[in-house]
C-alpha cells in the first residue's frame, strides 16, 4: 500500500525565516507532485519532479526528489505571509497510476 | 484558476440522504479524478474516470459511485450519506497518458451531514 507521510504536520514561524518541509515513503515513485492548498479552495500545482536527485527552483522554494525517488524536500526562503497554507506533497507510483497525497503541513507565516 | 468548475460550492443534507455532485474539467483534459478531503488531512482518492468509465478506485464503499460524459464532465453521487461524509470533495481533471500525473483542481464541494 502507498503511503505518504509529511512532517511537520505544523509549523509557524515569523516573515522572513527560512523553513523546509519533509515528504517521506516506503515506496519507490515515478514522479512527485508538491501542491499548496489555501483555505476554501483547491489545491495548486507549485512543481514536480521525476527524476531521483532532481532540484526544481521556483523564485524562494526549492524542491528536491531524494536519489531513491523515495522522498521530497521543499525548501522556502524568507518566507512571506502569503506562503501561508497547506502544502500537499502527492506521487504515483507508476506512469499513469493514481495520485496519492500525503496529510500536508499546514504553515501559517506570521508578519 | 485551473478551468476545472465544481458545483455546488455548499451543501448541506442529513443522514440517509443522496447527493450529486458536478464537475467540469479543464478544456483538452480527458480524465477526471474525484478526491474527498476531511478537515486538516489530506484529500483521499475516491476513483478517476476516463472514457466515461471507472479506472481505478480508492478504499471507498460503493455507495460512491461516480460517471462521467462524452464532454469530459463528471458526476460523484453519494447514497445513504453518513455524518462522516462531511467534508470537501475535490475534482481534478487531467490528461491520459501525460507522463506524470499533475491534477489541476476545482474549488471543490463543501458537503455537511447533520
Amino acid at each position: 500500500t502507498q503511503l505518504l507521510e509529511q512532517s511537520p504536520q505544523f509549523l509557524s514561524i515569523q516573515e522572513g525565516e527560512n523553513l523546509t518541509v519533509y515528504c517521506n515513503s516506503s515506496s519507490v515513485f515515478s514522479s512527485l507532485q508538491w501542491y499548496r492548498q489555501e483555505p476554501g479552495e483547491g489545491p495548486v500545482l507549485l512543481v514536480t519532479v521525476v527524476t531521483g536527485g532532481e532540484v526544481k527552483k521556483l523564485k524562494r522554494l526549492t524542491f528536491q526528489f531524494g536519489d531513491a525517488r523515495k522522498d521530497s524536500s521543499l525548501h522556502i526562503t524568507a518566507a512571506q505571509p502569503g506562503d501561508t497554507g497547506l502544502y500537499l506533497c502527492a506521487g504515483e507510483e507508476t506512469s499513469y497510476d493514481k495520485v496519492i497525497f500525503g496529510p500536508g503541513t499546514s504553515l501559517s507565516v506570521i508578519p | 484558476e485551473t478551468g476545472v468548475t465544481q458545483s455546488p460550492t455548499h451543501l448541506i443534507k442529513t443522514r440517509g440522504q443522496q447527493v450529486t455532485l458536478r464537475c467540469s474539467s479543464q478544456s483538452g483534459h480527458n480524465t477526471v479524478s474525484w478526491y474527498q478531503q476531511a478537515l486538516g488531512q489530506g484529500p483521499q482518492f475516491i476513483f478517476q474516470y476516463y472514457r466515461e468509465e471507472e479506472n481505478g478506485r480508492g478504499n471507498f464503499p460503493p455507495r460512491f459511485s461516480g460517471l462521467q460524459f462524452p464532454n469530459y464532465s463528471s458526476e460523484l453521487n453519494v447514497n445513504a450519506l453518513e455524518l462522516d461524509d462531511s467534508a470537501l470533495y475535490l475534482c481534478a481533471s487531467s490528461l491520459w497518458l501525460a507522463p506524470t500525473g499533475e491534477l489541476f483542481f476545482g474549488e471543490g464541494s463543501r458537503l455537511t451531514v447533520l
